[in-house]
């Protein structure tokens, strides 16, 4: 089975606190993805990683920044919380080179800044 | 613009009739459609995907119909079961491009309610 976990579940911050969100995946999968999730905005993208230390914004990469400097895991980092980054993050990984290849979520970390 | 939509954000079914969840979409080039369903306070999972060759896939209670002239899918859940209730989201995917494609466009997703 693949495995996406990410590192915590359930964070509460600060704001203008820096924030770590790590996800690891058992898969070698070359494609990494952190979204967030809104009620009634879907899954936004927030940035994508194709290979180690490469990676792409996705549709709302401000205020955030990554790294990728192995390729199992995939780090979100929030520079300086502020109470709009208050959602679930997901963090999701699938194999590339083909457009059907199922995309695996890990279970999300739930962060409030307050 | 939003190439992905799901127009109901919600919809309510009785257990053991028939779901029906709707996606529509607005580029041509997407080849590949994928659904997937999530429970509150955990990660979407895959339910079931289409390739843009066919019209039609199944997997046990869940089928997935393609119209390509009307860019419309949809997914049929038969029976429902309360089991089922869930947030479920369309998505749908370009051609591989290169390394550095992505082009996986997801809609906001529908949340479906099996009342037994």
């Amino acid at each position: 089975d693949v495995k996406v976990t990410q590192s915590s579940r359930y964070l509460v911050k600060r704001t203008g606190e820096k924030v770590f969100l790590e996800c690891v995946q058992d898969m070698d999968h070359e494609n990494m993805f952190w979204y967030r999730q809104d009620p009634g905005l879907g899954l936004r993208l927030i940035y994508f990683s194709y290979d180690v230390k490469m990676k792409e914004k996705g549709d709302i990469p401000e205020g955030y920044s990554v790294s990728r400097e192995k390729k199992e895991r995939f780090s979100l980092i929030l520079e300086s919380a502020s109470t709009n980054q208050t959602s679930m993050y997901l963090c999701a990984s699938r194999f590339r080179g083909f457009s059907g290849n199922t995309i695996y979520f890990g279970e999300g970390s739930w962060l409030t800044v307050v | 613009d939003q190439q992905v939509k799901q127009n109901s954000p919600s919809l309510s079914v009785q257990e053991g009739r028939i779901s029906i969840l709707n996606c529509d979409y607005t580029n041509s080039m997407f080849d590949y459609f994928l659904w997937y369903k999530k429970y509150p306070a955990e990660g979407p999972t895959f339910l079931i995907s289409i390739s843009s060759i066919k019209d039609k896939n199944e997997d046990g209670r869940f089928t997935v119909f393609l119209n390509k002239s009307a860019k419309h899918l949809s997914l049929h859940i038969v029976p429902s079961q309360p089991g089922d209730s869930a947030v479920y989201f369309c998505a749908a995917s370009e051609p591989y491009s290169g390394a550095g494609s992505y082009q996986l466009t997801f809609g906001k997703g529908t949340k479906l309610s099996v009342i037994p």
